[in-house]
């Protein structure tokens, strides 16, 4: 059974800040995802990502195979950025389920 | 920018009533899910759908619920007799081709 871990469980910066959240999850998996959850409750896939790095804007998502570990980054953060951000990862074998975590709640003040 | 579309947003039903939630995926795709989230928890995976039948579901997906695609356009959530610990909210997402995954705005369910 694959668990996902994520740290820290809430998250407060001043604006400008760099943020960075983590993920680990303990079996292999095929992708991961990270997912940013708005107060009102939809949630918006930000990336999808199997191996390395990927850059959207201010956000970086970086993932380590090997080490079964995960990171979102934002850089020069913004009060905007504040919402409750996700890992869910794909397990192997072709499932296609997400496994999610509890969730980041992060708040940025101005 | 296609996307994923679900009504209601909110539903408040009694308990043992039938409910059915609804959602339209994205036009061109081909791979379905529902998950839910109850208050303060992590969202939980419900079934994934593929070409017209189920193609994994969880343990909390019980004979209660059944996922069905009437049309080409929608896909539904039906709780048969529900109760009051099924009150969630409730994502539909869809996929092209069975990883990434765009998700709904969410049904908020409130049994009472």
């Amino acid at each position: 059974k694959n668990e996902v871990e994520q740290s820290p469980q809430n998250l407060t910066a001043q604006e400008g800040e760099f943020i960075t959240i983590n993920c680990s999850y303990s079996v292999g998996i095929s992708a991961l995802h990270w997912l940013q959850q708005h107060p009102g409750g939809g949630i918006v896939s930000l990336f999808m990502l199997s191996s390395g790095k990927k850059k959207h804007g201010r956000l970086i998502a970086t993932i380590n195979i090997q080490e079964k570990h995960s990171s979102l980054h934002i850089t020069a953060s913004h009060p905007r950025d504040s919402a409750v951000y996700i890992c869910a990862a794909h397990s192997q074998g072709g499932s296609e389920k997400l496994v999610f975590g509890k969730g980041t709640k992060l708040t940025v003040n101005p | 920018e296609p996307e994923v579309t679900q009504t209601p947003s909110h539903q408040v039903t009694q308990m043992g009533q039938e409910v059915i939630l609804r959602c339209v995926p994205i036009s061109n795709h081909l791979y379905f899910y529902w998950y839910r989230q109850i208050l303060g928890q992590k969202v939980e995976f419900l079934v994934s759908f593929y070409n017209n039948e189920i193609s994994e579901k969880s343990e909390i997906f019980d004979d209660q619920f059944s996922v069905e695609r009437p049309d080409g356009s929608n896909f539904t959530l039906k709780i048969r007799s529900t109760k009051l610990e099924d009150s969630a909210m409730y994502f539909c997402a869809s996929s092209e081709a069975g990883y990434e995954q765009y998700f709904g705005p969410g049904t908020r369910l409130t049994v009472t």
